[in-house]
């Protein structure tokens, strides 16, 4: 079976970091995803993570360790168009179809 | 541009009635999938498509069903049977079925059954 797990909901202050953490049960692995997702839109990619470590892209970072089942999400320098619901995603092992996670809702405030 | 087209944006259904979603993608992608979402929830899969002409169940196909006619389109239909049909409906494409790379959404279908 498949079970991620993340936050609800966070909030953070503009301009602070915040890291959205991400714990998942699988048979098996094939990569973990991040997404973000504004209010009404579509989800947009920001990250795939298949191999153990940091991967850094711009402000956005993800963290992997398949060995702890665990990822995480971290956000410098936070804006307040970052305010949305960050997915995090995990195809069951044999799939290459990503499960999602409930989401978790970063609330930016000045 | 290239990218994934739904319509509509927003539907209004009477109860018992049949709807159909379209979904078209002009990235000349193989694989498109069907996801399901509410308030407080994660995306759940309805269908998926690796090739034309072939479909797979998701995780909740019940009350809905799709077509793969074309490469490019994968519409879905939500049939009267589906006991609460009120979500925000999402389709997605990726490059090829069994790859591992990321999937491009639409701006979904928002669907209210009054």
């Amino acid at each position: 079976g498949q079970n991620i797990d993340q936050p609800t909901e966070m909030t953070a202050t503009e301009g602070a970091i915040v890291q959205i953490n991400c714990t998942y049960q699988t048979s098996g692995f094939n990569g973990l995803f991040w997404y973000q997702q504004h209010a009404g839109e579509a989800p947009t990619f920001l990250s795939y993570n298949v191999l153990d470590g940091l991967e850094e892209k711009g402000r956005f970072s993800s963290f992997l360790s398949r060995s702890k089942g665990y990822s995480y999400l971290l956000l410098k320098e936070l804006q307040m168009k970052d305010s949305a619901s960050y997915l995090c995603a995990v195809p069951p092992g044999g799939s290459y179809i990503p499960t999602f996670g409930r989401g978790t809702s970063l609330i930016v405030h000045p | 541009d290239g990218g994934i087209t739904q319509s509509p944006k927003y539907l209004f259904r009477k109860e018992g009635q049949n709807v159909t979603l379209s979904c078209e993608q002009n990235l000349n992608h193989d694989a498109m999938y069907w996801y399901r979402q509410d308030p407080g929830q994660g995306l759940r899969l309805i269908y998926y498509s690796q090739i034309v002409n072939d479909f797979q169940k998701g995780d909740i196909a019940e009350g809905y069903s799709v077509s793969r006619e074309k490469k490019e389109s994968f519409p879905l239909t939500v049939t009267s049977a589906q006991k609460n049909p009120t979500a925000f409906y999402l389709c997605a494409s990726s490059p090829q079925a069994g790859g591992t790379g990321e999937l491009f959404f639409g701006e979904g279908s928002r669907l209210t059954v009054l």
